[in-house]
């Protein structure tokens, strides 16, 4: 079955720090990957998606994210954090059967 | 944002009682889905459907049922409700699209309390 490892499960950071997020899944097939926010109280939404062709994909709000198909990886970055990216990040694998499987969140605090 | 109502939006419940969590959609997408949050845990996928009357068990499925009558409509049931079921749980859809590839979207969630 497939999963997802997100390995930093809280980050601080300054205002203007840079920012990556680790995400590594199992899987040896063809995989659609995700990253999701979710702000304080609100629901999940999509921050950008892998479905194919170039592995560095841009999304909203000036994250992008990198498909590293060797290292089972597809890590988030933004050069240039704000307060208002404080949220919780998740990454999400779907092996093509629609069975959305999601890693464990980071937190993400933004100091002004 | 997608056309996805859960209802209620809160509950607090007995131990031992059961309860319906309703998920709706005016999307006509597909596959719905039934998550849990639990902090550390991230999002747990407890059942999924790929059509009407078409389920299939997630990670964490033990004590919960679903059922699909209609394609805009997908029913948790906790048939008798512990504590550790208290929860945040979110309902999500997805379709395929023109390139077989498709994103979820995600319902506002249900705090349900058990105690």
């Amino acid at each position: 079955a497939q999963s997802v490892s997100q390995h930093n499960h809280h980050v601080i950071l300054s205002e203007a720090a840079s920012l990556e997020l680790g995400c590594n899944y199992s899987y040896g097939g063809t995989v659609n990957l995700f990253w999701y926010v979710q702000y304080p109280g609100q629901h999940l939404q999509l921050l950008l998606k892998y479905f194919s062709g170039d592995p560095l994909v841009k999304g909203i709000k000036g994250f992008e994210a990198e498909f590293i198909k060797s290292k089972f990886s597809f890590n988030l970055r933004k050069p240039s954090v704000q307060w208002s990216d404080t949220a919780e990040y998740f990454c999400a694998v779907n092996t093509g059967f629609q069975k959305l499987v999601f890693g464990t969140g980071t937190r993400l605090l933004v100091s002004p | 944002d997608a056309g996805i109502t859960q209802s209620p939006r809160h509950k607090v419940t007995e131990t031992g009682t059961p309860v319906t969590l309703r998920c709706h959609q005016t999307e006509n997408h597909r596959y719905m889905y039934w998550y849990r949050q639990d902090p550390g845990h991230g999002l747990r996928l407890i059942h999924y459907s790929y059509g009407v009357k078409d389920t299939d068990k997630g990670e964490v499925s033990d004590g919960y049922s679903v059922s699909r009558s209609k394609t805009e409509d997908f029913l948790l049931t906790l048939e008798s409700a512990t504590s550790s079921q208290t929860s945040v749980y979110f309902c999500a859809i997805s379709d395929l699209g023109p390139t077989m590839n498709t994103e979820a979207f995600f319902g506002q969630g249900t705090r349900l309390t058990v105690v």
